[in-house]
């Protein structure tokens, strides 16, 4: 299984702080996106990041992918209190049969 | 609001009942999911269909039972649950698997409380 597995499981930090979530992963990969939940809510895509990319960037988010490692982080930088959500990496693995598999998530805190 | 609505929002359902969850999309998207959210596990895939066509049963219980008429819209019908199926139920679509625009896009869920 190409499932991603986030870590922490869980984060609290300062806002205004800046919070780094990472993201492992098994097999080899297409792309790798970054997911938002707020609590009870659906999920929301945040920003995808191909396997031929190292970083990317998307206003306070900044994403890296390190496939030589199979890992990815996601840093957000300036924490804000609406911040506050689950956040998950989605694998799309590179068999034809392969699905997009999530990850458990990081539930990340912000305190005010 | 994120083109993908689904009704209703929370159910409270007997082991007896027969209810259904229902999912709609405006995207002009062909792939339509159903994914299954219980505390302190992973999201699981339940169903997936392309094009009308179910093409992943992730060993799901036979008391679920999705339909997908058409492209936009998508069911769970629901028989006989356990409690431990109390969970949020998310629908999702996308465009087609394997064809470079695979963002995912979700509802915002039906809680479903088995009693």
């Amino acid at each position: 299984s190409q499932q991603g597995e986030e870590d922490p499981q869980a984060l609290s930090i300062q806002e205004g702080e800046n919070a780094t979530m990472n993201c492992s992963y098994k097999t080899s990969i297409n792309n790798l996106q970054w997911y938002r939940q707020n609590s009870g809510r659906g999920l929301v895509h945040l920003i995808l990041i191909r396997s031929n990319e190292r970083e990317k960037h998307s206003g306070r988010l900044r994403v890296t992918l390190d496939t030589s490692k199979k890992s990815s982080s996601l840093l957000i930088t300036a924490s804000r209190a609406a911040d506050t959500a689950s956040y998950f990496c989605a694998t799309d693995g590179l068999l034809r049969d392969d699905k997009i598999i999530f990850g458990k998530g990081t539930r990340l805190h912000i305190l005010p | 609001e994120t083109g993908v609505t689904q009704t209703p929002r929370h159910l409270v359902m007997g082991m007896t009942n027969k209810k259904s969850l229902k999912c709609e999309q405006h995207l002009g998207h062909n792939a339509m999911y159903w994914y299954k959210q219980s505390a302190k596990k992973p999201l699981e895939l339940m169903f997936v269909y392309n094009f009308k066509e179910q093409t992943e049963n992730n060993s799901v219980p036979s008391r679920f039972s999705p339909e997908c008429p058409n492209s936009s819209h998508l069911f769970l019908h629901l028989h006989t649950l356990q409690p431990e199926d109390s969970a949020l139920y998310l629908c999702a679509s996308s465009h087609p698997p394997r064809t470079g625009e695979n963002t995912i896009y979700f509802g915002e869920g039906s809680w479903l409380t088995v009693v």
